[in-house]
């Protein structure tokens, strides 16, 4: 009964390839985020979607692309991987879009490793 | 432009002893402030939310933060850490229209 749930955990490829990673929310919630946690754990907002419609794009390469095929899912494929791309992937869902207080529920995150 | 700013990346501290994260502020409306513990290979929880109800705000596991507007602060506190404390707190801030943005972080260690 895992509110947010992301898969894989743990995501270990090289250089060049894509890859996808998925999120799921059971929470009804009507918002999903994706966050970039970086090696010294800085957070940072990539994507948001509020009822299947992209709110949020921040300053992402064009190699990620966000894909919410319902409210309850928001999955993120990025192609032409770079090592730069490692980190960790938070997916978040929160009741309604940012500024009216409402807290977000946090994945528990994958990691991807580029080599 | 909004921002959050944890002063300190590590704070030591030895159980039993008070716990005191700070973390200030840049809005230029009235926010909503967040605190949200990571624990290792984990997500982030929320510990408490400030939404303009009450200054002092009390959350999980006994942590409490008082809002601050003269001071743009809002600092975490807990009277007494236990080693089960250990972990990273974020501090965080959104207004309308706005995404959560986070501060760096602090690495909370707890020694017996």
């Amino acid at each position: 009964d895992t509110a947010v749930s992301q898969t894989p955990k743990y995501l270990v490829t090289q250089m060049g390839n894509d890859k996808s990673i998925k999120c799921e929310q059971n929470l009804g919630h009507d918002t999903m985020y994706w966050y970039k946690q970086d090696s010294k754990k800085f957070l940072k907002i990539m994507f948001s979607y509020n009822n299947k419609e992209l709110i949020i794009n921040e300053t992402v390469p064009n190699r990620f692309s966000p894909k919410s095929p319902d409210k309850a899912h928001l999955n993120l494929h990025i192609n032409s991987l770079e090592l730069g791309d490692s980190a960790v992937y938070f997916c978040a869902s929160s009741q309604d879009y940012g500024g009216r207080g409402s807290p977000l529920h946090f994945g528990n995150g994958t990691r991807l490793t580029v080599t | 432009a909004q921002s959050v700013t944890q002063l300190g990346s590590h704070v030591s501290v030895s159980e039993g002893a008070l716990v005191l994260l700070r973390c200030n502020y840049s809005s230029s409306v009235p926010p909503y402030l967040f605190w949200y513990v990571q624990y290792p290979n984990q997500g982030l929880q929320l510990l408490l939310k400030y939404t303009s109800a009450a200054t002092l705000v009390k959350g999980i596991n006994g942590f409490e933060a008082e809002f601050k507007k003269s001071e743009t602060s809002f600092h975490l506190t807990k009277p007494s850490a236990h080693m089960s404390d250990a972990a990273e707190y974020f501090c965080a801030l959104n207004q309308a229209g706005t995404a959560l943005i986070f501060g760096k972080g602090t690495t909370l260690s707890v020694s017996s």
